[in-house]
């Protein structure tokens, strides 16, 4: 089984539809992350939590909103999604650190806005 | 602030020949870097790092990488390439301090022909 999972892998939904994405780990880490992935664009930090009561913007965050609701899951949420979300989104988790700690990351979801 | 950047979009070698990709950084500190893998239809996954320790650093599957300060450069290398090494390659540096966060260049498409 993966260390960390996320579902869906893909999702095709419309314009103004609610989407939650989630993730789930079993490595036991504390920090827990959400990125999303566009064609020339590296990988864009959307989220971060670094436990549960611990949730913090990146780069990108509007649009999006998260839930930390255990140390294990993570989700996001696009709460009207519109079609420049359409993009794969990744999770990742990492251990407590001084910035020296990898990140471990999941398949992605595809998701496409109509 | 950080920056990373990856010089090439798209990198081709035959199979047998030298893999290079470039990564320069920026950052006022200190930095800790990072390669990763993306094969098609998956996550990222962790090649090696650098946290101050030795300047070449070794990683999985026959790719090391030598950390210059005076070039400010972590280039990836690999002496043989194979035709399984045909992936998305991206440079990532921490931002340091007690937030652990990823910065990731644009990323490199490396084909290997035949």
């Amino acid at each position: 089984d993966a260390d960390v999972t996320q579902t869906p892998r893909n999702r095709i939904t419309k314009t103004g539809k609610r989407i939650m994405l989630e993730c789930s780990q079993t490595k036991g880490h504390d920090r827990m992350y959400w990125y999303r992935q566009d064609p020339g664009l590296g990988l864009r930090l959307i989220y971060y939590s670094f436990d549960v009561k611990d949730i913090n913007k990146g780069e990108i965050s509007d649009g999006y909103s998260v839930s930390r609701q255990a140390q294990a899951k993570f989700s996001l949420s696009l709460e009207s999604a519109i079609p420049n979300q359409t993009a794969l989104y990744f999770c990742a988790t990492s251990r407590t650190g001084m910035g020296n700690q990898p990140q471990h990351f999941g398949d992605g979801t595809r998701l496409s806005i109509l | 602030a950080q920056s990373v950047t990856q010089l090439g979009s798209h990198v081709s070698v035959s199979e047998g020949a030298l893999v290079l990709l470039r990564c320069n950084y920026s950052s006022s500190v200190p930095p800790y870097l990072f390669w990763y893998v993306q094969y098609p239809n998956q996550g990222l996954q962790l090649l090696l790092k650098y946290t101050s320790a030795a300047t070449l650093v070794k990683g999985i599957n026959g790719f090391e990488a030598e950390f210059k300060k005076s070039e400010t450069s972590f280039h990836l290398t690999k002496p043989s390439a194979h035709m399984s090494d045909a992936a998305e390659y991206f440079c990532a540096v921490s931002d340091g301090g007690s937030q652990g966060n990823l910065i990731f260049g644009k990323g490199t498409k490396l084909s290997v022909k035949p």
